[in-house]
């Protein structure tokens, strides 16, 4: 299986602030790396696939980028609903692998 | 009404089998738009992809899972269905249906996730 590894694993923003997730996939994934955000008790929720591809409904302050091993997950002017966990997964190869999450905080 | 909701036992003892179902509240269970899938984050841990059912009925399992698993749909009902053998406290996790997007090589990806049912194996 596909090792994931996000970074960092939690950090503190404030609101307004531009933060950096980044994903290090194991081996070659070409674009096939998706985004998930998930809000305590909540269900995860799509943010971007193909690696930089926004699903439809999200806010345009967030974005993807990256390809064949490392990725990251942008987002611009943050917002207090954002305070939440994120997760990469890759979707390559079979079976589907994601990365430990990154949380992130309220400073 | 949400439009994945997974139900099951909450409390299951060890070497008994776990059976979880997931409810589509539309229509798309019939679609052959979407394939679907269960994945399941124990404890402190990353989520775990369990196994993904195909539009025609044919299913990937995690092979970590395989020997283990049955999946199925029944279309009629609008439920999904999940199966799992001789489970041991390992199994202990919360559990997700979800719905899969495909690109046209059949690359899939989870679109739309459930909100999760906790299992506890425990005796």
């Amino acid at each position: 299986a596909v090792w994931m590894t996000q970074s960092p694993s939690s950090f503190s923003a404030s609101v307004g602030d531009r933060v950096n997730i980044n994903c290090r996939a194991g081996q070659f994934v070409s674009h096939y790396l998706a985004w998930y955000q998930q809000r305590p008790g909540r269900a995860p929720k799509l943010l971007v696939f193909g690696a930089s591809t926004l699903q439809s409904g999200v806010p345009s302050r967030f974005g993807g980028s990256g390809s064949g091993t490392n990725f990251t997950l942008t987002i611009d002017h943050l917002q207090s609903e954002d305070f939440a966990t994120y997760y990469c997964q890759q979707y390559y190869t079979y079976p589907p692998t994601f990365g430990q999450g990154t949380r992130v905080e309220v400073k | 009404q949400l439009p994945l909701q997974e139900s099951g036992p909450g409390l299951v003892r060890p070497s008994e089998t776990l059976s979880l179902t997931c409810t589509v509240s539309d229509g798309s269970i019939s679609s052959s738009s979407f394939y679907w899938g269960w994945i399941r984050q124990a404890p402190g841990e990353k989520l775990e992809w369990i196994g993904t059912l195909f539009f025609g009925g044919s299913t990937y399992f995690n092979p970590s899972l395989k020997s283990r698993l049955s999946m199925s749909v029944d279309t009629s009902k609008k439920q999904l269905s999940l199966t799992l053998r001789s489970v041991t406290a390992s199994d202990t996790a919360v559990y997700y249906c979800a719905r899969l997007m495909y690109d046209a090589s059949g690359y899939n990806w989870p679109e739309i996730w459930g909100q999760g049912t906790a299992v506890t194996v425990s005796s």
